[in-house]
């Protein structure tokens, strides 16, 4: 079955810190994975994606990493702003040679940035 | 482009009733997607149509669920009778394309509470 499993489930941090967000996936075969940003109320907006020969992509402060062969990705967040508060899911997509997309999704880390 | 439209923002029903849920994507694009979002499942791609026609609707949780586009610019996912289980935020998202490449873009979502 495939799944997403983001860490940690919550996490608080001062303005101007910096953040690791974790996700491993079970999804096979891979074709691409993608962060997403939540805010409270919104609908998610896409940060970054990446396929399997990709192992690092930025969007600003965000910096998504790919490791294919654990099947881990992490996104980092640098010198967090309070408009960082969100959650940030994490979606993998499998390859299918029919064309069907079916992603599975990870069920978000809340970030609370506190000035 | 206003964005992906969604109406209404908020519904309360009462157990047994019809709802209906609404979607205006952004002009041009070819697919589109409705996702249901909960504390405890996260988001789910219930069904996606490419050019008006339904690709995939195995993510429809039961016959209750029903989702139609007639046009390029309107769809509609309805809810018959709809139970206090179906309470969610349910998004509408278009793309351009299904390649990995191109983002989704998401509605504000609909919050649905069924009593």
């Amino acid at each position: 079955k495939n799944q997403v499993e983001q860490s940690p489930q919550s996490l608080i941090i001062l303005e101007g810190k910096n953040c690791t967000l974790q996700c491993n996936y079970t999804v096979s075969p891979f074709s691409n994975l993608r962060w997403y940003k939540q805010d409270t109320g919104r609908g998610p907006v896409s940060l970054t994606i990446m396929t399997f020969s990709e192992n690092t992509k930025s969007n600003g402060r965000y910096t998504a990493t790919l490791d294919a062969d654990t099947k881990q990705s992490s996104l980092h967040i640098t010198a967090s702003q309070l408009s960082d508060s969100a959650s940030y899911i994490c979606v993998v997509s499998p390859y299918s040679s029919g064309g069907s997309y079916i992603p599975t999704f990870g069920r978000g880390t809340s970030l609370i940035v506190h000035p | 482009d206003a964005g992906v439209i969604q109406s209404p923002r908020h519904e309360v029903t009462e157990m047994g009733q019809e709802v209906t849920l609404r979607c205006k994507p952004i002009s041009g694009h070819d697919y589109l997607f409705w996702y249901r979002q909960t504390m405890m499942r996260g988001l789910e791609l219930l069904i996606y149509f490419n050019n008006n026609v339904p690709i995939d609707d195995s993510g429809m949780p039961e016959d209750r669920f029903s989702a139609k586009m007639p046009n390029a610019s309107f769809s509609t996912l309805k809810i018959q009778p709809s139970e206090p289980r179906d309470s969610a935020v349910y998004f509408c998202a278009s793309s351009l394309q299904l390649a990995y490449t191109d983002t989704q873009y998401f509605g504000p979502g609909t919050r649905l509470t069924v009593l």
